[in-house]
């Protein structure tokens, strides 16, 4: 699975936008972008994923690049509880036995 | 749905105990797996199941045994309990990972502490 590079941390005020970007520099053209959150203690959780359209869902917006190699995760009104590590993973569908490869993602504080 | 459940929550075991840690899903979901995470480690795939019956090894088996005699049941047990398997285990369960993209949801978590 293609490598990840992710800020180690980012911050955000409440009720703005919240972009957090991940280069894949190498990723391959059947490998997918997903992106899963850890809040404190908590196991993680599914957000959005994309091969290569924009995709939106009720969580967050994820845009990727033309070329694929970087992509951006997009909370469009950060709340409190949004505070998270957030992971962007890249990995090969149909794929069982494979790991997710969590790294050490971007941890989003957001204040009031 | 209750989703992914895991139990117990918290368990401290002295060196060579065993146990076994609980993880159960109501989702009907044919893929399950078990991570561990450890500071600045990330997670790591310990075991996973792609059925009922079918189990195998992911990146970090030694020390621990699973079975899967029903679709909803994953358990995972420590045969000999070594400080080193200190951690959070999370298990996890998807539609079938080689039936698609599907996402992974993942219960929430047993801290183990191993004396």
């Amino acid at each position: 699975d293609a490598k990840t590079t992710q800020p180690p941390s980012m911050d955000c005020a409440e009720g703005r936008a919240a972009n957090l970007p991940c280069n894949h520099s190498t990723i391959s053209g059947n490998e997918y972008v997903y992106w899963y959150r850890q809040i404190h203690s908590q196991g993680p959780q599914y957000i959005i994923h994309g091969l290569k359209n924009n995709e939106t869902n009720e969580m967050a917006s994820l845009i990727i690049t033309e070329d694929r190699k970087s992509s951006t995760l997009i909370l469009p009104h950060a709340t409190l509880r949004d505070t998270a590590v957030y992971y962007c993973i890249v990995r090969v569908a149909r794929q069982a036995g494979t790991a997710l490869i969590f790294g050490k993602g971007t941890t989003l504080s957001v204040s009031s | 749905n209750a989703g992914v459940t895991q139990t117990p929550k918290f368990q401290v075991l002295k060196t060579g105990q065993s146990m076994t840690l609980q993880c159960a899903q109501d989702m009907n979901h044919e893929y399950m797996s078990w991570y561990r995470q450890d500071p600045g480690m990330g997670l790591r795939l310990i075991h996973y199941s792609v059925g009922a019956g079918i189990t195998d090894q992911g990146e970090v088996p030694n020390g621990y045994n699973v079975s899967r005699s029903t679709t909803e049941d994953f358990p995972l047990r420590l045969l000999s309990a070594a400080p080193s398997q200190t951690s959070v285990y999370f298990c996890a369960s998807s539609y079938s990972e080689t039936g698609g993209t599907y996402e992974q949801y993942f219960g929430p978590g047993t801290r183990l502490t191993v004396t």
